[in-house]
Protein backbone atom coordinates (compact mmCIF):
# COMPACT_ATOMS: atom_id res chain seq x y z
CA UNK A 1 0.00 0.00 0.00
CA UNK A 2 1.51 3.50 -0.83
CA UNK A 3 2.50 5.57 2.48
CA UNK A 4 1.84 8.81 4.00
CA UNK A 5 1.98 11.63 1.07
CA UNK A 6 3.49 15.26 2.49
CA UNK A 7 4.27 17.95 0.03
CA UNK A 8 6.48 20.03 -0.44
CA UNK A 9 9.77 18.22 0.88
CA UNK A 10 11.80 21.39 2.20
CA UNK A 11 10.39 25.06 2.22
CA UNK A 12 12.50 28.48 2.72
CA UNK A 13 10.07 31.88 3.85
CA UNK A 14 10.77 35.20 5.32
CA UNK A 15 9.73 35.74 8.62
CA UNK A 16 6.08 36.81 8.90
CA UNK A 17 5.17 35.04 5.92
CA UNK A 18 2.39 32.58 5.27
CA UNK A 19 3.24 29.16 4.64
CA UNK A 20 1.07 25.57 3.67
CA UNK A 21 1.42 22.34 3.96
CA UNK A 22 -0.28 18.89 2.50
CA UNK A 23 -0.91 15.45 3.42
CA UNK A 24 -2.54 12.65 2.24
CA UNK A 25 -3.02 9.40 4.86
CA UNK A 26 -2.94 5.83 3.57
CA UNK A 27 -6.35 4.94 1.76
CA UNK A 28 -8.44 4.36 4.15
CA UNK A 29 -7.30 5.40 7.64
CA UNK A 30 -9.89 7.64 9.40
CA UNK A 31 -7.27 9.27 11.95
CA UNK A 32 -4.74 11.79 10.58
CA UNK A 33 -2.09 13.38 12.97
CA UNK A 34 -0.14 16.52 12.56
CA UNK A 35 3.28 16.73 14.45
CA UNK A 36 5.92 19.21 14.89
CA UNK A 37 9.32 18.52 15.47
CA UNK A 38 11.56 20.74 16.32
CA UNK A 39 15.98 20.19 16.09
CA UNK A 40 16.82 17.73 18.78
CA UNK A 41 13.54 17.08 20.20
CA UNK A 42 10.89 14.55 19.76
CA UNK A 43 7.50 15.14 17.48
CA UNK A 44 4.94 17.11 19.27
CA UNK A 45 1.33 16.61 18.22
CA UNK A 46 -0.07 19.68 16.89
CA UNK A 47 -3.63 18.34 16.21
CA UNK A 48 -5.58 14.74 15.42
CA UNK A 49 -8.33 14.29 13.09
CA UNK A 50 -11.08 11.32 13.30
CA UNK A 51 -12.22 11.27 9.96
CA UNK A 52 -13.02 15.53 9.22
CA UNK A 53 -13.36 16.17 12.89
CA UNK A 54 -10.87 17.51 15.38
CA UNK A 55 -10.27 15.37 18.08
CA UNK A 56 -7.74 17.21 19.97
CA UNK A 57 -6.09 20.32 18.98
CA UNK A 58 -5.03 21.57 22.28
CA UNK A 59 -1.16 22.39 21.48
CA UNK A 60 -1.66 23.72 17.91
CA UNK A 61 -1.01 27.61 18.28
CA UNK A 62 -4.18 28.64 17.09
CA UNK A 63 -3.36 32.24 16.76
CA UNK A 64 -0.72 31.79 13.71
CA UNK A 65 -1.60 27.88 13.16
CA UNK A 66 -4.87 26.50 11.28
CA UNK A 67 -5.03 22.88 9.86
CA UNK A 68 -8.38 21.76 8.27
CA UNK A 69 -8.93 18.05 6.56
CA UNK A 70 -11.63 18.33 4.20
CA UNK A 71 -14.08 15.04 3.10
CA UNK A 72 -11.87 12.95 5.79
CA UNK A 73 -9.02 12.22 3.40
CA UNK A 74 -6.27 14.98 2.59
CA UNK A 75 -5.16 17.66 4.76
CA UNK A 76 -3.21 21.10 4.86
CA UNK A 77 -1.25 22.94 7.50
CA UNK A 78 -1.28 26.52 7.30
CA UNK A 79 0.91 28.74 9.59
CA UNK A 80 0.56 32.67 9.22
CA UNK A 81 2.39 34.42 9.71
CA UNK A 82 5.23 32.61 10.54
CA UNK A 83 7.82 33.03 13.19
CA UNK A 84 11.73 32.06 13.40
CA UNK A 85 10.73 29.41 15.84
CA UNK A 86 8.42 27.55 13.64
CA UNK A 87 11.48 26.42 12.15
CA UNK A 88 10.63 22.49 11.97
CA UNK A 89 9.83 19.63 10.33
CA UNK A 90 6.23 18.91 10.01
CA UNK A 91 5.31 15.41 9.75
CA UNK A 92 2.22 13.60 9.24
CA UNK A 93 0.50 10.35 10.18
CA UNK A 94 -2.06 8.47 9.71
CA UNK A 95 -3.82 5.41 11.37
CA UNK A 96 -6.74 3.00 10.80
CA UNK A 97 -9.74 2.63 13.45
CA UNK A 98 -9.51 -0.41 15.36
CA UNK A 99 -5.68 -0.54 14.10
CA UNK A 100 -3.87 -2.44 16.76
CA UNK A 101 -1.76 -0.67 18.84
CA UNK A 102 1.08 -3.77 17.95
CA UNK A 103 1.72 -1.64 14.74
CA UNK A 104 1.79 1.50 16.03
CA UNK A 105 0.88 4.26 12.94
CA UNK A 106 2.66 5.56 9.87
CA UNK A 107 4.29 8.91 9.08
CA UNK A 108 5.07 10.66 6.30
CA UNK A 109 8.60 12.10 5.06
CA UNK A 110 8.06 15.40 6.43
CA UNK A 111 8.15 18.88 5.28
CA UNK A 112 11.20 20.92 6.53
CA UNK A 113 10.66 24.30 7.10
CA UNK A 114 12.99 27.15 7.74
CA UNK A 115 12.33 30.87 8.75
CA UNK A 116 14.58 33.15 8.03
CA UNK B 1 6.57 19.56 31.77
CA UNK B 2 8.12 15.86 30.00
CA UNK B 3 5.87 12.89 30.64
CA UNK B 4 8.50 11.25 28.42
CA UNK B 5 11.86 10.92 29.55
CA UNK B 6 14.74 9.75 27.29
CA UNK B 7 17.11 11.02 29.59
CA UNK B 8 20.75 9.78 27.24
CA UNK B 9 20.66 12.18 23.88
CA UNK B 10 23.21 9.65 22.15
CA UNK B 11 25.12 5.66 22.95
CA UNK B 12 28.33 4.41 20.80
CA UNK B 13 28.16 0.65 20.52
CA UNK B 14 30.22 -1.65 19.05
CA UNK B 15 28.95 -3.69 16.09
CA UNK B 16 28.01 -7.28 17.63
CA UNK B 17 27.57 -6.12 21.10
CA UNK B 18 24.04 -5.06 22.99
CA UNK B 19 22.51 -1.64 22.60
CA UNK B 20 20.16 -0.44 25.61
CA UNK B 21 18.20 2.55 25.07
CA UNK B 22 16.07 3.40 28.15
CA UNK B 23 12.94 5.95 28.78
CA UNK B 24 10.85 6.90 31.84
CA UNK B 25 7.38 8.01 31.66
CA UNK B 26 5.36 9.88 34.16
CA UNK B 27 1.78 8.85 34.19
CA UNK B 28 0.92 5.49 35.50
CA UNK B 29 -2.76 5.51 32.88
CA UNK B 30 -0.54 5.30 29.58
CA UNK B 31 -1.57 1.56 28.43
CA UNK B 32 0.80 0.94 25.57
CA UNK B 33 4.69 1.89 25.01
CA UNK B 34 6.05 2.18 21.34
CA UNK B 35 10.10 2.54 20.04
CA UNK B 36 10.07 4.43 16.79
CA UNK B 37 13.07 5.01 14.86
CA UNK B 38 14.16 8.08 12.71
CA UNK B 39 16.79 8.21 9.68
CA UNK B 40 17.95 11.49 8.74
CA UNK B 41 15.02 13.31 6.27
CA UNK B 42 12.75 10.68 6.74
CA UNK B 43 9.76 10.54 8.62
CA UNK B 44 9.76 8.16 11.95
CA UNK B 45 8.84 4.14 11.63
CA UNK B 46 7.77 1.77 13.66
CA UNK B 47 10.08 -0.57 15.20
CA UNK B 48 8.08 -2.45 18.40
CA UNK B 49 5.77 -1.80 21.20
CA UNK B 50 4.41 -3.79 24.31
CA UNK B 51 1.02 -3.62 25.92
CA UNK B 52 0.79 -2.51 29.20
CA UNK B 53 -0.63 -5.64 30.25
CA UNK B 54 2.97 -7.23 29.14
CA UNK B 55 6.55 -6.53 30.94
CA UNK B 56 7.97 -8.21 27.51
CA UNK B 57 8.04 -8.33 23.65
CA UNK B 58 10.05 -9.58 21.58
CA UNK B 59 10.40 -9.28 17.65
CA UNK B 60 13.90 -10.19 15.89
CA UNK B 61 16.87 -8.82 17.27
CA UNK B 62 14.70 -6.35 19.12
CA UNK B 63 13.36 -6.75 22.61
CA UNK B 64 11.26 -4.26 24.77
CA UNK B 65 10.91 -4.33 28.39
CA UNK B 66 8.21 -2.76 30.51
CA UNK B 67 8.68 -2.54 34.70
CA UNK B 68 5.59 -0.30 35.30
CA UNK B 69 6.45 -0.02 38.99
CA UNK B 70 9.28 1.93 37.88
CA UNK B 71 7.68 3.63 35.27
CA UNK B 72 10.70 2.33 33.19
CA UNK B 73 11.17 0.78 29.73
CA UNK B 74 13.69 -0.58 27.98
CA UNK B 75 14.97 -1.28 24.32
CA UNK B 76 17.28 -4.31 23.40
CA UNK B 77 19.17 -4.51 20.25
CA UNK B 78 21.20 -7.69 19.92
CA UNK B 79 23.29 -7.48 18.06
CA UNK B 80 23.68 -4.38 16.96
CA UNK B 81 24.38 -3.67 12.80
CA UNK B 82 25.56 -0.59 11.37
CA UNK B 83 22.10 0.15 9.92
CA UNK B 84 20.64 0.48 13.66
CA UNK B 85 22.22 3.46 13.50
CA UNK B 86 19.69 6.18 14.04
CA UNK B 87 17.70 8.44 16.61
CA UNK B 88 15.10 6.29 18.62
CA UNK B 89 12.24 7.75 20.25
CA UNK B 90 10.25 6.23 23.10
CA UNK B 91 6.35 6.56 23.01
CA UNK B 92 3.39 6.33 25.04
CA UNK B 93 -0.63 5.88 23.98
CA UNK B 94 -2.98 8.17 25.83
CA UNK B 95 -6.71 8.07 25.67
CA UNK B 96 -8.13 9.08 22.36
CA UNK B 97 -4.87 7.25 20.38
CA UNK B 98 -2.71 10.31 21.39
CA UNK B 99 0.81 9.43 21.39
CA UNK B 100 3.21 11.36 23.28
CA UNK B 101 7.18 11.24 22.20
CA UNK B 102 10.45 11.44 24.16
CA UNK B 103 13.31 13.58 23.00
CA UNK B 104 14.89 10.81 21.39
CA UNK B 105 18.28 9.00 21.58
CA UNK B 106 20.62 9.29 18.95
CA UNK B 107 22.60 5.72 18.10
CA UNK B 108 25.55 5.08 16.93
CA UNK B 109 26.85 1.52 15.88
CA UNK B 110 30.72 1.21 15.17
CA UNK B 111 31.99 -1.05 12.68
Amino acid sequence: EAGVAQSPRYKIIEKRQSVAFWCNPISGHATLYWYQQILGQGPKLLIQFQNNGVVDDSQLPKDRFSAERLKGVDSTLKIQPAKLEDSAVYLCASSSEGLPWSYGYTFGSGTRLTVV
Amino acid sequence: DQQVKQNSPSLSVQEGRISILNCDYTNSMFDYFLWYKKYPAEGPTFLISISSIKDKNEDGRFTVFLNKSAKHLSLHIVPSQPGDSAVYFCAVKTSYDKVIFGPGTSLSVIP
